[in-house]
C-alpha cells in the first residue's frame, strides 16, 4: 500500500532552516511528483510547490521562491522541504503528498499524503 | 492573485443531503478537486476533475461544476462526515490555490 512518512516534529529559532523528509514506499517513486502542502493552527490550506520525482523538477509558490527548495533521492524514495530564514508564521504543520503524474499539469492532483510534521518558530 | 470562495460553515441534519460550494473566476477552464479533513489528520482526497470520485470514497459524495461554481454534494448525510471540506485547483499559470475551508456540522 502506498505510504508517505515524514520526519518528525521540529522546534526552529527565527532566521534557522529546517528541512522535513518524506520517505514513500507502495509504489514507483519516480512515476510520480511530490507537493508540499502547509497548514497554520486553526489556518487552512496553503500550497508550497512540487517536485517531480523523476527529474527533479520544480514549481514553487511565488510567495515562497528564495526560502524554499525541493529535492529528492531516488536511491532511497525519499523527498525533502527546506525552508530558510525562517519566521514565525512559518509555524504549521508540513504535509507531503503524491502528485498524480511526475510532470507539472494544472489538472494533476494529490492522491496520499503523509502523516504532517509540526514546525514550531519561537525564539 | 487568484482565490477561490467558499462557505465558512454549512449545517445539515443526518440523513438530510450537504452542497458545499466553492466559487472561482477559473473554475469553467481548470478543474476542481475536493479534500475532506477531519481534526489532527491529513487531508483526504474525495473529489477529483470536478465530478469523479477515488476509490474507497462513498457514492453518497458526488461532485458537479456550473459556469464558475463547482459543488461537492453528500447525499444521505452522515455523522461521520463532520470535517472540514476544502477544495483546490489552478490558477492560469498552473499555480494550485485551495479555498479557505467549509466546516461540515452534522446536527
Amino acid at each position: 500500500q502506498v505510504q508517505l512518512v515524514q520526519s518528525g516534529a521540529e522546534v526552529k529559532k527565527p532566521g534557522a532552516s529546517v528541512k522535513v523528509s518524506c520517505k514513500a514506499s507502495g509504489y514507483t517513486f519516480t512515476r510520480y511528483g511530490i507537493n508540499w502542502v502547509r497548514q497554520a493552527p486553526g489556518q487552512g490550506l496553503e500550497w508550497m510547490g512540487w517536485i517531480s520525482a523523476y527529474n527533479g523538477n520544480t514549481n514553487y509558490a511565488q510567495k515562497l521562491q528564495g526560502r524554499v527548495t525541493m529535492t529528492t533521492d531516488t536511491s532511497t524514495s525519499t523527498a525533502y522541504m527546506e525552508l530558510r530564514s525562517l519566521r514565525s508564521d512559518d509555524t504549521a504543520v508540513y504535509y507531503c503528498a503524491r502528485y498524480s503524474t511526475y510532470y507539472y499539469d494544472s489538472s494533476g492532483y494529490v492522491d496520499y499524503w503523509g502523516q504532517g510534521t509540526l514546525v514550531t518558530v519561537s525564539s | 492573485s487568484y482565490e477561490l470562495t467558499q462557505p465558512p460553515s454549512v449545517s445539515v441534519s443526518p440523513g438530510q443531503t450537504a452542497r458545499i460550494t466553492c466559487s472561482g473566476d477559473a473554475l469553467p477552464k481548470q478543474y476542481a478537486y475536493w479534500y475532506q479533513q477531519k481534526p489532527g489528520q491529513a487531508p483526504l482526497l474525495v473529489m477529483y476533475k470536478d465530478s469523479e470520485r477515488p476509490s474507497g470514497i462513498p457514492e453518497r459524495f458526488s461532485g458537479s461544476s456550473s459556469g464558475t461554481t463547482v459543488t461537492l454534494t453528500i447525499s444521505g448525510v452522515q455523522a461521520e462526515d463532520e470535517a472540514d471540506y476544502y477544495c483546490q485547483s489552478a490558477d492560469s499559470s498552473g499555480t494550485w490555490v485551495f479555498g479557505g475551508g467549509t466546516k461540515l456540522t452534522v446536527l
